[in-house]
């Protein structure tokens, strides 16, 4: 079973932040926080991921509070293209160790 | 670099027939993934191959069977199949060392039982 709780649904409006919760309670040392998205019938594409330091690269950044209990996915000006199903994933950082999927949040931007 | 591709896109099979999917892996990485997407829900886990061996697996029947390649490319084998077994394929490659282990994932092969 998936680690960590997302909404369902979100929308945010083009131009815009968009702001994309996970909590991950139960989180391990050794464990990472991944986000991928996956845009319709598209297979899912790597975000960004981080161990407790905020992260930041060209698609978007990555915030974890201190105690790694949950963190927030940051889209800094949201498009239509961006509009996808985003998952967030906790996983050590190895090769080998498969990713487990919950639902994820279904982000809508609307123009 | 192509990144991860998959083939064939599309295919339609009839119930109990066998298929077989195809991946080739990122320049670079020696590890496959492969992961079924029901209408709806996450991935699921099927199976991973690493050094042409099965190295870890999920919670699918022994009707699902994979093969890796010198070349790390993969396939993905489907006997006896079901109507349930109509989802969306998806291969992800990996490094299973180094700096940069996070998996990429292909297009993915859809699949439908009738």
């Amino acid at each position: 079973d998936a680690k960590t709780t997302q909404p369902p649904s979100m929308d945010c409006a083009e131009g815009r932040a968009a702001n994309l919760p996970c909590n991950h309670s139960t989180i391990s040392g050794n464990e990472y926080v991944y986000w991928y998205r996956q845009i319709h019938s598209q297979g899912p594409q790597y975000i960004i991921h981080g161990l407790k330091n905020n992260e930041t690269n060209e698609m978007a950044s990555l915030i974890i509070t201190e105690d790694r209990k949950s963190s927030t996915l940051i889209l800094p000006h949201a498009t239509l293209r961006d509009t996808a199903v985003y998952y967030c994933i906790v996983r050590p950082d190895s090769g080998n160790t498969p990713l487990v999927f919950g639902k994820g949040t279904r982000l809508s931007v609307i123009a | 670099d192509a990144g991860v591709t998959q083939s064939p896109t599309h295919l339609i099979k009839t119930r109990g027939q066998q298929v077989t999917l195809r991946c080739s892996p990122k320049s670079g990485h020696d590890t496959v993934s492969w992961y079924q997407q029901a209408l709806g829900q996450g991935p699921q886990f099927i199976f991973q191959y690493y050094e042409e061996e099965e190295r870890q697996r999920g919670n699918f029947p022994d009707r699902f069977s994979g093969h890796q390649f010198p070349n790390y490319s993969s396939e993905l084998n489907v006997n006896a199949l079901l109507l349930g077994d109509s989802a969306l394929y998806l291969c992800a490659s990996s490094r299973i060392t180094g700096k940069n282990t996070e998996a990429f994932f292909g297009q993915g092969t859809r699949l439908t039982v009738v």
